[in-house]
């Protein structure tokens, strides 16, 4: 069980920003937000993770609600190349990462 | 750093053979990952191990899988006997500890078909 809800599959247009949801409103208090995506062919890579405050990176932004219950991930200005599988896992105590169906994101020129 | 080494890339085998995956971790991390994917299922968990250790070993489909890591430096998937649902892409993946709070890095990943 992934314990969070992300739509299938969004759009983007080249060289806009992307803003993929993510919905984890069963989280614990000591659950971190990682978003890894994974592209045609390819094993994932690691994008971003945060616990409470918003995170940067040079790849993209996670915004975190308040209550913690969603986040967003924000790409800032898409490419042809983030045309991926965008998964949002929720990293529990065990230690253990469970990826769910991901958001299938397509980047149109 | 090479990263995550699995191997083989490619396995092609037959239906009730034995199939042995690879994965050497990248060094120094202490926390290694087996996941299957597979157009329905998408990618599963099979097991984790911590310095070594089965953590989690809940996603292992049955009898027929067995994962060992002898060493912190590699880490075998068996299937015996193997069948054609077994067929997907194998990932193996490795972080520096048990932490959930660090990221993973993955391998290229073994393509099995069963036949």
């Amino acid at each position: 069980d992934a314990k969070t809800t992300q739509p299938n599959s969004m759009e983007s247009n080249e060289e806009e920003p992307v803003h993929l949801p993510c919905n984890h409103s069963t989280i614990s208090g000591t659950d971190y937000i990682h978003w890894y995506r994974q592209l045609p062919s390819q094993g994932p890579e690691y994008v971003i993770h945060g616990l409470t405050s918003n995170v940067n990176n040079r790849m993209a932004s996670l915004a975190i609600a308040e209550d913690r219950k969603s986040s967003t991930l924000i790409l800032h200005r898409a490419t042809l190349r983030d045309a991926a599988v965008y998964y949002c896992i929720r990293g529990g105590s065990q230690g253990n990462l469970i990826f769910g169906k991901g958001t299938k994101l397509s980047v149109k020129p | 750093d090479a990263g995550v080494i699995q191997s083989p890339r490619h396995e092609v085998t037959e239906m009730g053979q034995e199939v042995t995956l690879r994965c050497k971790p990248i060094s120094g991390h202490n926390s290694l990952f087996w996941y299957r994917q597979t157009m329905m299922r998408g990618l599963e968990l099979l097991i984790y191990f911590n310095n070594n250790v089965p953590i989690d070993d809940s996603g292992m489909p049955e009898d027929r899988f067995s994962a060992k890591m002898p060493n912190a430096s590699f880490s075998t998937l068996k299937i015996q006997p193997s069948e054609p649902r077994d067929s997907a892409v194998y990932f193996c993946a490795s972080r520096p500890t048990g932490g959930n709070n660090e990221k993973l890095f993955f391998g290229s990943g073994t393509q099995l078909s069963v036949l």
